[in-house]
């Protein structure tokens, strides 16, 4: 199935850096979603975004819906070891009779060094 | 306020088997959509269920198949199992209309040896 460009695949940080992945895709999505999902459990959302340009932020993490509404970044500002998960983006495309389906990247593999 | 529950967490299954697995939508959704989620994947559209019927399907066979109660309560049941279908299968929530944003369960470990 089809699944958005994620990058990088993985990264190892500092504790204290700051973090900055992203995503893209050859298709416009309407909304574009920040994932986070530790082992064995479900992803937990961080961020919506909704409009072309738009920049969001939850707490230390940022957001933007790039204007050509075919990707989006997100960034984690001095990072802390409980940052450390699998990041997923998501898109968001009207797809007929009314439904929404989620296309989400292969993730973005986070490990924080203490 | 109870977010979107599963059951069961894990379950191993013989090849050839039939499976069942539940979701419990959040307080207030009434959409529910089936994601399977290999290892190292992000998570891959099956189908949404609105209203009690379904209503978009991903690129999954009819071996997959689901199932909405009135109180928005799904199933989702794979006949015939492959190994290949060993997967984390999660659930997702939401609303029925517009951009809307989808809270996920954590999931079914389903393991078919």
């Amino acid at each position: 199935g089809q699944q958005l460009n994620q990058s990088p695949q993985s990264m190892f940080i500092q504790e204290g850096e700051d973090v900055s992945m992203n995503c893209t895709s050859s298709s416009i999505f309407n909304t574009w979603l920040w994932y986070k999902q530790d082992p064995g459990e479900g992803p937990v959302l961080l961020i919506a975004l909704y409009k072309a340009g738009e920049l969001t932020s939850n707490g230390r993490l940022t957001a933007q819906f790039g204007t050509t509404r075919k990707d989006s970044f997100l960034n984690i500002s001095a990072s802390i070891p409980s940052d450390v998960g699998i990041y997923f983006c998501a898109g968001h495309r009207y797809s007929g009779a009314g439904s929404y389906q989620l296309t989400f990247g292969k993730g973005t593999k986070l490990s924080v060094i203490p | 306020d109870a977010g979107v529950t599963q059951s069961p967490t894990h379950l191993i299954k013989t090849r050839g088997q039939q499976v069942t697995l539940r979701c419990s939508p959040k307080s207030g959704h009434d959409t529910v959509s089936w994601y399977q989620q290999a290892l190292g994947q992000g998570p891959q559209f099956i189908f949404q269920y609105y209203e009690e019927e379904e209503r978009q399907r991903g690129n999954f066979p009819d071996r997959f198949s689901g199932h909405q109660f009135p109180n928005y309560s799904s199933e989702l049941n794979v006949n015939a199992l492959l190994l290949g279908d060993s997967a984390l299968y999660l659930c997702a929530s939401s609303l029925p209309t517009g951009n809307t944003e989808a809270f996920f369960g954590q999931g079914t470990r389903l393991t078919v040896v």
